[in-house]
């Protein structure tokens, strides 16, 4: 099992460019989240999701979205980036009975020049 | 509301000496409490969790945590140190009813030689 695998691990953005970046897993997990690391900050939620084909905001949604066409996949867009979003990106999973046990990718360090 | 607070960004620690990571939790439901670690560059990893029963949890790597209720806290121990511990630890929380997960701030724990 690859368990959470995130694509890409790098990018360079400029200011206004658009991107999505692609969280997968293979364990049949029904929950999935995105999160951001900041120094000092801790990990943020973006965005999240219950099951496949739905989806809800986190603390921080406002410059993503996200979709859940497949219970595997979980994408996080950004339509015009901003500075503001240099960050690193983690996704995770959860299965539905294991409340606040969640399973992280490796991470994607974005950077928005 | 939830909310989590880790005292010490970081912390230092001599190989060897006992570990003590602390963690206070505010919750108005019966609380879910885990910590995580994440090493440089990876994922965020769960080392252990407590949600009801044994208030004496034991995790991965010889590390474990007591929940006190009426302290409302959940500190992170070690009885000698690794330098192979070193790392970054999330304290959170959660509860029954959440789809989501709380998390601290973090704090880095400093090994030395």
């Amino acid at each position: 099992n690859a368990g959470v695998t995130q694509t890409p691990k790098f990018r360079v953005l400029k200011t206004g460019q658009s991107m999505t970046l692609l969280c997968a897993q293979d364990m049949n997990h029904e929950y999935m989240y995105w999160y951001r690391q900041d120094p000092g900050m801790g990990l943020r939620l973006i965005h999240y999701s219950v099951g496949e084909g739905t989806t809800a905001k986190g603390e921080v949604p406002d410059g993503y979205n996200v979709s859940r066409l497949k219970k595997q996949n979980f994408l996080l867009g950004l339509e015009s980036a901003a500075p503001s979003q240099t960050s690193v990106y983690f996704c995770a999973s959860r299965t539905e009975a294991r409340v606040g046990e969640q399973f992280f990718g490796p991470g994607t360090r974005l950077t928005v020049l | 509301a939830q909310s989590v607070t880790q005292l010490g960004s970081h912390v230092s620690v001599s190989e060897g000496a006992l570990v003590l990571l602390r963690c206070n939790y505010s919750s108005s439901v019966p609380p879910y409490l885990f910590w995580y670690v994440q090493y440089p560059n990876q994922g965020l990893q769960l080392l252990l969790k407590y949600t009801t029963g044994a208030t004496l949890v034991k995790g991965i790597n010889g590390f474990e945590a007591e929940f006190k209720k009426s302290e409302t806290s959940f500190h992170l121990t070690k009885p000698s140190a690794h330098m192979s511990d070193a790392a970054e630890y999330f304290c959170a929380v959660s509860s029954n009813r959440d789809d989501k997960i709380i998390f601290g701030k973090g704090t880095r724990l400093h090994i030395l030689p």
